[in-house]
């Protein structure tokens, strides 16, 4: 059975520019969660996505959001990007309550 | 709110020694509890996993913990360290039985193990 799946794995942009990552969660799952992961704040909830439906929120700005699709694959997406949303970035799917995790989408903003 | 108390963000131990890294959790309702690995470059793999139950949880490559209320702790422990355990570990807390169905992790800050040949 395949895992979460992430794309793309690595990515480079300009502060300014938008980004958008992908997700594909473990066949069945339907809920999608996504967590941001930096040196200095850690791991950190982003939002979570169930049946197309943003269920629960972060602390973070407007900049980021995401979306589910009917397939249950999610996109995530940061606009007017800063140097502080460099970070690695964590798609789970979660059946139950165990939430597994992808291999995360590394971004730097230069 | 929930909260994560990661004791020592640094841990070495000699190979074959054993593994203790330390989690303490803040909850006003028993939490479920888990421990994820993250190697280098890679995403988090769930060691273990604590809802209900029985209160010491085995887990992969070896590890296992133990969920102790009136501590509110979760420890995890292997009896003997290899080289391929050398890794970061996370306690995270769910939320789930406050608020199921959208239930969160909060994480802590992670412990790196060392292993020493």
């Amino acid at each position: 059975k395949a895992g979460v799946t992430q794309t793309p794995r690595y990515l480079i942009k300009t502060r300014g520019q938008q980004v958008t990552l992908s997700c594909s969660p473990i066949s069945g799952h339907r809920s999608v969660s996504w967590y941001q992961q930096t040196p200095g704040q850690g791991l950190q909830f982003l939002f979570e996505y169930f049946s197309e439906t943003q269920r629960n929120k972060g602390n973070f700005p407007g900049r980021f959001s995401g979306r589910q699709f009917s397939n249950s694959r999610s996109e995530m997406n940061v606009s007017t990007l800063e140097l502080g949303d460099s970070a690695l970035y964590l798609c789970a799917s979660r059946r139950a309550s165990t939430i597994y995790f992808g291999e995360g989408s590394w971004l730097t903003v230069v | 709110a929930q909260s994560v108390t990661q004791l020592g963000s640094h841990v070495s131990v000699s190979e074959g020694a054993l593994v203790l890294l330390r989690c303490n959790y803040s909850s006003s309702v028993p939490p479920y509890l888990f421990w994820y690995v993250q190697y280098p470059n890679q995403g988090l793999q769930l060691l273990l996993k604590y809802t209900t139950g029985a209160t010491l949880v085995k887990g992969i490559n070896g590890f296992e913990a133990e969920f102790k209320k009136s501590e509110t702790s979760f420890h995890l422990t292997k009896p003997s360290a290899h080289m391929s355990d050398a890794a970061e570990y996370f306690c995270a807390v769910s939320d789930a039985r406050t608020n199921f169905g959208n239930e969160k992790l909060t994480f802590g800050t992670g412990t790196r193990l060392t292993i020493i040949p």
